[in-house]
């Protein structure tokens, strides 16, 4: 079955920082892939969705993420980190036949002043 | 264009009431998804509506039903709460062509505590 796993439960930087939150799913083909922010209170927004087309995509608020098949990652990157980052990320992988996303356990961004 | 709605924002019922969560989809979406999202973790998928069927389930046992309408619009419900059935129900729409194919649009949630 698939399943996403997410390196690292909360992740802090300072602002003006390298974000880079983990993500790794298992899949012998590999699946479209998605980056999820949820903010307190809110539902899930799309960042970005790999869906075969470029390993690299870009996405919102400034957001990117690689494709690597080799290592069956997915990580998602920023090159400096916004106060308003702060917020929720799931990683998650969907299964091909429907359209039922497997989510990772999320990782937590904490920016710091 | 409207995005995913989801009614009510919170709601508060006791052990082994019954509860009904409603969603309107994206326009020009045919395909609605639910997940349940407990405190701290990640969402679950608990069934996904297509053409008023269901297409496919997840580990959800049967007291959690649902319903799709003519117009797209879905209805989850949940028989005999239980307390470890509090969690954040997100409702997600998504067309099965398109620019936009396979990706899921969510809505804001639905808060659901049992006591």
């Amino acid at each position: 079955a698939q399943s996403v796993t997410q390196l690292g439960s909360h992740v802090s930087v300072s602002e003006g920082a390298l974000v880079l939150l983990r993500c790794n799913y298992s899949s012998s083909v590999p699946p479209y892939l998605f980056w999820y922010v949820q903010y307190p209170n809110q539902g899930l927004q799309l960042l970005l969705k790999y869906t075969s087309a470029a390993t690299l995509v870009k996405g919102i608020n400034g957001f990117e993420a690689e494709f690597k098949k080799s290592e069956t990652s997915f990580h998602l990157t920023k090159p400096s980190a916004h106060m308003s980052d702060a917020a929720e990320y799931f990683c998650a992988a969907l299964n091909t036949g429907f359209q039922k996303l497997v989510f990772g356990t999320g990782t937590r961004l904490l920016v710091s002043p | 264009e409207t995005g995913v709605t989801q009614s009510p924002t919170h709601l508060i019922k006791t052990r082994g009431q019954q509860v009904t969560l409603r969603c309107s989809s994206q326009s020009g979406h045919n395909t609605v998804s639910w997940y349940q999202q407990a405190l701290g973790q990640g969402p679950q998928f608990i069934f996904q509506y297509y053409r008023e069927e269901e297409n496919g389930r997840g580990n959800f046992p049967p007291r959690f039903s649902g319903l799709q309408f003519p117009n797209y619009s879905s209805e989850l419900n949940v028989n005999a709460l239980e307390l470890d059935d509090s969690a954040l129900y997100l409702c997600a729409s998504s067309s099965t062509s398109g620019a936009s194919y396979n990706e899921q649009f969510f809505g804001p949630g639905t808060r659901l505590t049992v006591l």
